[in-house]
């Protein structure tokens, strides 16, 4: 079936340090979403990018539809300790999720 | 608040019962999506309903079973539980049902303990 790769699997970074983190899939996607989870919530959307190519911004976070259709990256920039979450990709169709990016921020 | 309304939010069952999840969506959305997801682990995607038909399968085991009813809530319903069955449920909804451009918005989740 179809899955959606993220890497990387964890990430534990210092505060006001920029993160990157992307997503990739064997099959072509029209869109893409990416949704924050804090632990025992529920995920809740933070992007969405409609267009290949499509740069989106929602405060520090960016993400861009990749040009192939297959991929898509997710940054925050100079974070603070309630980023900490796991990130999670999906795609519309089906609404798979990816495999997540779980983010530690130390003060 | 997303707007997806879960209840219970905790449930605590023993082995071999049946229990049965509630998610009301969004108001006006008619698409309904389930999903498990264990300790530490993904979203794990269940089955999705739209306007009451069901549109999509996931990994949903035959001891599991959903609907979605005329007033557009869904249930999802476990039966000859296992303790292999511990988990976080959530349920999400969206307008349009997923056909390529559409967001979803998640409940608080249900979460299922089984001893």
């Amino acid at each position: 079936g179809q899955q959606l790769n993220q890497s990387p699997q964890s990430m534990f970074i210092q505060e006001g340090e920029d993160v990157s983190m992307n997503c990739t899939s064997s099959s072509i996607f029209n869109t893409w979403l990416w949704y924050k989870q804090e632990p025992g919530e529920g995920p809740v959307l933070l992007i969405a990018l409609y267009k290949a190519g499509e740069l989106t911004s929602n405060g520090r976070l960016t993400a861009q539809f990749g040009i192939t259709r297959k991929d898509s990256f997710l940054n925050i920039s100079a974070s603070i300790p309630s980023d900490v979450g796991i990130y999670f990709c999906a795609q519309t169709d089906k609404l798979i999720f990816g495999t997540g990016t779980r983010l530690q921020v130390f003060p | 608040d997303s707007g997806v309304t879960q209840t219970p939010k905790h449930l605590i069952t023993a082995t071999g019962q049946r229990v049965t999840l509630r998610c009301s969506p969004r108001s006006g959305d008619l698409s309904v999506y389930w999903y498990q997801q264990s300790l530490d682990q993904g979203l794990q995607f269940l089955i999705q309903y739209y306007n009451g038909e069901e549109r999509a399968k996931g990994n949903i085991l035959e001891r599991f079973s959903a609907q979605q009813f005329p007033d557009l809530h869904s249930e999802l319903n476990l039966s000859s539980l296992e303790l292999g069955d511990s988990a976080l449920y959530f349920c999400a909804s969206s307008p349009t049902g997923g056909t390529g451009d559409t967001e979803a918005f998640f409940g608080q989740g249900t979460r299922l303990t089984v001893v």
